[in-house]
């Protein structure tokens, strides 16, 4: 049982430039949600999907986009990378409300040069 | 709206000494609240919740937290710090009606030896 994981671990981008962040959950949650983390500014949801096929904005979605096609797999996709996309990004899994414990990846530490 | 506070950047402890890290919230129905830890260059980890019951929580590795509903409170506190304790910890909330936590901008926890 892998939990939450994600990849790559490490990227440099250069401005412009786009890629997909990697997550997966093997725990068949129904919830998934991207954050990043800025230091001293906590955890910012980006998107967050509450099953296959249905994915909704969280607080700081522009720039970003993302597609849920199965309950595993929630890909977060940069299309114009911009340096204030510097960042470390953490996918997480639950089962989902009441209870919503979540369980966070290693993370995804980015930076757009 | 849901919103945490942790109101200090860094708490300083001995080794042996009691600790507690600071949490308000404010939600306009029933609180859901969290705490989580981070581990340098990991994801978070969950420690413990309070969803209802009970307004002493325990949870891993010895912490423990109140609820306090008069003081909107949910500080996480253990009777003897560890060296290994040191970590970023986050406070997070779910009011009732929403289906996403807030989290706070984290507490860093330093135990000295």
């Amino acid at each position: 049982n892998a939990g939450v994981t994600q990849t790559p671990k490490f990227r440099i981008l250069k401005i412009g430039q786009s890629m997909t962040l990697q997550c997966t959950q093997d725990m068949n949650h129904n919830y998934m949600y991207w954050y990043r983390q800025d230091p001293g500014m906590g955890l910012k949801l980006i998107y967050y999907s509450v099953g296959a096929g249905i994915t909704d904005k969280g607080e700081v979605p522009n720039g970003y986009n993302v597609s849920r096609s199965t309950t595993e797999d929630f890909p977060l996709r940069l299309e114009l990378a911009a340096p204030s996309q510097t960042s470390v990004y953490f996918c997480a899994s639950s089962w989902g409300y009441p209870h919503d414990t979540q369980y966070f990846g290693p993370g995804t530490r980015l930076t757009v040069l | 709206a849901q919103s945490v506070a942790q109101p200090e950047d860094q708490v300083n402890v001995a080794e042996g000494n009691p600790l507690t890290v600071k949490c308000t919230y404010s939600v306009s129905g029933n609180p859901y609240l969290f705490w989580y830890v981070q581990y340098p260059n990991r994801g978070l980890q969950f420690l413990l919740k309070y969803i209802t019951g009970d307004n002493l929580v325990k949870g891993s590795y010895g912490f423990e937290a109140e609820f306090n509903k008069s003081q909107t409170s949910f500080h996480l506190k253990k009777p003897s710090a560890l060296v290994s304790d040191s970590a970023l910890y986050f406070c997070a909330v779910r009011d009732a009606g929403y289906s996403t936590l807030t989290f706070g901008k984290g507490t860093m926890l330093l135990v000295s030896p």
